[in-house]
């Protein structure tokens, strides 16, 4: 079975500081990983993917198979990076289901 | 491009009726996926459909079918409805091709009373 925990319903950190939003996942074989946001009154949208190796407004994420993490951080929190984030992850039974955690929204303040 | 479309946006239904929801992918895009998401959890995967064939389901009761046409638009039918029903139903769709991502819409937020 294939699982997504994401310890932190709620995250607040001062604009300027540094974030880390915490994904753990459960997979027995070689999983993709995603986070995608939501932000007020938009639909959800894809952040980055650890297969793209990229960063996306300043957001990176990298996948510990170790661990079994993929934990989202940027270094420097701005205001328009309050919105609501869900960790995913797709297995590979040749469909497209993506497995989501339950969430984490993000408040930054001023 | 308008991106993934849903409709109806809202519906309000009562026990025991039946719903159709639609969906239209982006142009190109020949996968559709359906995911219903509760309050205050993740959305959860119920139906993937690629060029009309079913790829996919979730653990969801009979209740719960799709299709889809032609055209790559899908219908996502609930019979029975019960008041667990109540949620925002999602409709993704991504291109041919390997590890290509998924593209949401903005759901149809389904009320039972």
């Amino acid at each position: 079975a294939q699982r997504v925990t994401q310890p932190e319903k709620l995250l607040s950190v001062f604009k300027g500081a540094p974030v880390e939003l915490k994904c753990n996942y459960s997979y027995s074989g070689s999983p993709e990983l995603f986070w995608y946001v939501q932000y007020s009154r938009q639909r959800l949208q894809l952040l980055l993917r650890h297969i793209s190796r990229e960063s996306i407004k300043g957001f990176t994420a990298d996948l510990n198979k170790g661990e079994t993490s993929f934990h989202l951080k940027k270094p420097f929190a701005q205001e328009e990076d309050s919105a609501m984030y869900y960790c995913a992850l797709r297995g590979n039974f040749g469909n497209e289901k993506l497995t989501f955690g339950t969430g984490t929204r993000l408040t930054i303040i001023p | 491009d308008a991106g993934v479309t849903q409709s109806p946006t809202h519906l309000i239904k009562t026990r025991g009726q039946q719903v159709t929801l639609r969906c239209s992918p982006i142009s190109g895009h020949k996968s559709v996926s359906w995911y219903q998401q509760v309050l205050g959890q993740g959305p959860q995967f119920i139906f993937q459909y690629y060029e009309k064939e079913e790829r996919g389901r979730g653990n969801f009761p009979d209740r719960f079918s799709a299709r889809q046409f032609p055209n790559y638009s899908s219908e996502l039918n609930v019979n029975a409805l019960l008041l667990g029903d109540s949620a925002l139903y999602l409709c993704a769709s991504s291109s041919p091709g390997f590890n290509q991502p998924q593209h949401f819409g903005d759901g149809t937020r389904l009320s039972i009373l």
